[in-house]
């Protein structure tokens, strides 16, 4: 079955750049997407990528796939402490559901 | 505005007595899907349902049932709470399907601790 792999902590200072890493099994995923959650709170889409493409940029977010090796990351520039949250990444494989990862916190120290 | 709403938001229950947990979304989706979120594991899908009156298992049905009647409502449904089934939940929408790249939209979540 398809499976999505993230480190499961980060810690950056703020002002640096933060990559956050994930990888996934299977190579018929249509659709990759990165979910931020604050504490206490619910998921909100950052940005998703479509399978056929290699990078997409955001503002201060940018998304690179590297469909080969199945890696999935998603670079935050000029990391805040307002960026401090849990980052899931999510493929959708099949037409019926989202396959998350495990979660990677990331901790901006000032 | 666009809104998945999930009642309640924070619950403590004992084992045994049956609860339902309701999420209503205001954007006539055609897809609503139900999760649980555990620390390491993170979103697992309960069940989903592509329309009214269709639904099926996810990845982790076991002690859950889930309704359609309505397209707007998709209430989750726990008979007979045991511990294990302490998570946070949530409720997601979309206009069709994941695989096709809609924006999905979730709820705020549920806290469920079952003693």
């Amino acid at each position: 079955g398809e499976d999505v792999e993230q480190s499961l902590f980060l810690s950056v200072r703020e002002g640096d750049s933060s990559v956050i890493n994930c990888t996934y099994t299977d190579s018929s995923s249509t659709y990759l997407y990165w979910y931020k959650q604050e504490p206490g709170a619910g998921l909100q889409l950052l940005t998703y990528i479509f399978s056929n493409m290699d990078m997409k940029q955001d503002q201060r977010l940018t998304v690179l796939l590297n469909k080969k090796d199945k890696h999935l990351s998603l670079r935050i520039a000029d990391t805040q402490t307002g960026d401090s949250a849990i980052y899931f990444c999510a493929e959708s494989y099949t037409a019926s559901k989202l396959t998350f990862g495990t979660g990677t916190r990331l901790q901006v120290t000032l | 505005e666009a809104q998945v709403t999930q009642n309640p938001r924070y619950l403590i229950t004992v084992t045994g007595k049956k609860l339902t947990v309701t999420c209503s979304q205001n954007m006539n989706h055609e897809y609503m899907s139900w999760y649980r979120q555990d620390p390491g594991l993170g979103l697992r899908q309960i069940y989903y349902s592509m329309n009214v009156e269709v639904t099926d298992k996810g990845d982790v049905p076991e002690g859950y049932k889930v309704s359609r009647k309505e397209k707007r409502n998709f209430p989750l449904i726990l008979e007979s709470p045991s511990p294990n089934q302490t998570s946070l939940y949530f409720c997601a929408s979309s206009y069709q399907t994941p695989y096709s790249g809609n924006t999905i939209y979730f709820g705020e979540g549920s806290w469920l601790t079952v003693v």
